[in-house]
């Protein structure tokens, strides 16, 4: 069964560091993409980037460019999103979604089960 | 960015309606449309990819139709376990965007 687990809720201070993780399983992880959508009641489902972890070759939506960094270490088939220095606006769940193709079209499955963060002073 | 719009933004049906909802794209995204289900408390989950491919093991009441700008989701008879917020979401272009979703609830 292809999977992706993340890590558990956070709740973090404005200014603190953090770093969630997405593992996969059941499939090959270096060769999909995985993407990471961030959830908000005001804003709903939002595309913040992906990483091929083959190659760490990393896309981001200009909305999320340096304010996060997406890695991922292969060689325990888990991705991560960071953030150096949280905002209370950062406060979400987080879902990885694998990416995957067919026929020139692209969409996301599966996903993982997300991860709440909540920073708040 | 492409704008992604559906509607309504919410209904109310009961159990062996028709509903159909609507998404309309910004500009042309030729059949990079999927739609996704979410119920309280769990990730989105794939239904349809492609505008019109049923992903597997999704019931065959589920069917998407479109191209272009204009697409609609169509659950034929609605069941009890079909009542959750519905997404849309284009793959053309990047950034990948998503619709604001339609929560369906029972009448």
């Amino acid at each position: 069964e292809v999977q992706l687990v993340q890590s558990g809720a956070e709740v973090k201070k404005p200014g603190e560091s953090l770093k969630i993780s997405c593992k996969g399983s059941g499939y090959s992880f270096t060769t999909y993409w995985i993407g990471w959508v961030r959830q908000t009641p005001g804003k709903g489902l939002e595309w913040m980037g992906m990483i091929y972890p083959g190659d760490s070759d990393t896309r981001y939506s200009p909305s999320f460019q340096g304010q996060v960094t997406i890695s991922a270490d292969r060689s325990i088939s888990t991705a991560y999103l960071q953030w150096s220095s949280l905002k209370t606006s950062d406060t979400a769940i987080y879902y990885c979604a694998r990416r995957t193709t067919g026929g020139g079209r692209v969409w996301f499955d599966p996903w993982g089960q997300g991860t709440l963060v909540t920073v708040s002073s | 960015d492409i704008q992604m719009t559906q509607s309504p933004s919410s209904l109310s049906a009961y159990v062996g309606d028709r509903v159909t909802i609507t998404c309309r794209a910004s500009q042309s995204i030729s059949s990079s449309l999927n739609w996704y289900q979410q119920k309280p408390g769990k990730a989105p989950n794939l239904l349809i990819y492609a505008a019109s491919s049923l992903q597997s093991g999704v019931p065959s009441r589920f069917s998407g139709s479109g191209s272009g700008t204009d697409f609609t989701l169509t659950i034929s008879s609605l069941q009890p376990e079909d009542f959750a917020t519905y997404y849309c979401q284009q793959s053309y272009s990047s950034p990948w965007t998503f619709g604001q979703g339609t929560k369906v609830e029972i009448k």
